[in-house]
């Protein structure tokens, strides 16, 4: 089945401790994207990948970093979580037929 | 830059009635797809339809219909016959062929009423 797996599906963190939302896609994807969603603010972009070791910044990219060291990977990291990031996040993966979103991450930074 | 609108407040539908959700872009490009998303309470995101812009019939996938206008850059998707499981919010995206960069709406609140 053709997937995006993202993990965790829920993480409550305090401010300035790392952490890692993993993403992995099973599709052979080039394309890879990370994604939060607040009220009333629609999805933004805050990374995205075109293929491996070839990362880019979205429209929220400040405090969040990426890595594609692999195709099928593309985990997002904070280094220093702050409360403003406390979000829903979506990694999605997208060939020119569609994107596949993983489960989402909701994320509360306290 | 492309970009996507989504401007409808938040509809409340009778169930059984069709719904119409309204969007538009901006772009440069000939060749990309569009597509609706449908995101429940739960919060997950699920892929409704796909047009690609080179076809010329309107897409449809059940209740879902896509209303493609390419002169006017609009791509409404309709839902014939509302459910109370419709309620959610839809969203509609946009895929560049020469990158797949997928860019989305803001979004349109749907609530179906008995």
């Amino acid at each position: 089945e053709a997937q995006v797996t993202q993990n965790p599906r829920y993480l409550i963190t305090v401010t300035g401790k790392k952490l890692t939302v993993t993403c992995s896609q099973n599709m052979n994807h080039e394309y890879m994207s990370w994604y939060r969603q607040d009220p009333g603010l629609g999805l933004r972009q805050i990374y995205y990948s075109m293929n491996v070791e070839v990362t880019d910044k979205g429209d929220v990219p400040e405090g969040y970093k990426v890595s594609r060291k692999e195709k099928r990977n593309f985990p997002l990291i904070l280094e220093s979580p702050s409360p403003n990031q406390t979000s829903l996040y979506f990694c999605a993966s997208s060939s020119w037929t569609g994107g596949t979103f993983g489960s989402g991450t909701r994320l509360t930074v306290v | 830059a492309q970009k996507i609108t989504q401007t409808q407040p938040g509809m409340f539908v009778q169930e059984k009635e069709a719904v119409t959700l309204d969007c538009t872009y901006d772009t440069s490009d000939q060749s990309y797809g569009l597509f609706w998303y449908k995101q429940p309470s739960s919060g997950e995101m699920i892929f409704l339809i796909y047009q690609g812009s080179y076809d010329e019939q309107n897409a449809t996938e059940g209740r879902y219909s896509l209303n493609f206008q390419k002169a006017r850059k609009s791509a409404n998707l309709v839902i014939s016959a509302s459910q109370l499981g419709d309620s959610a919010m839809y969203f509609c995206a946009m895929v560049f062929y020469g990158n797949n960069r997928l860019a989305f709406g803001k979004g349109n609140q749907v609530v179906v009423i008995p």
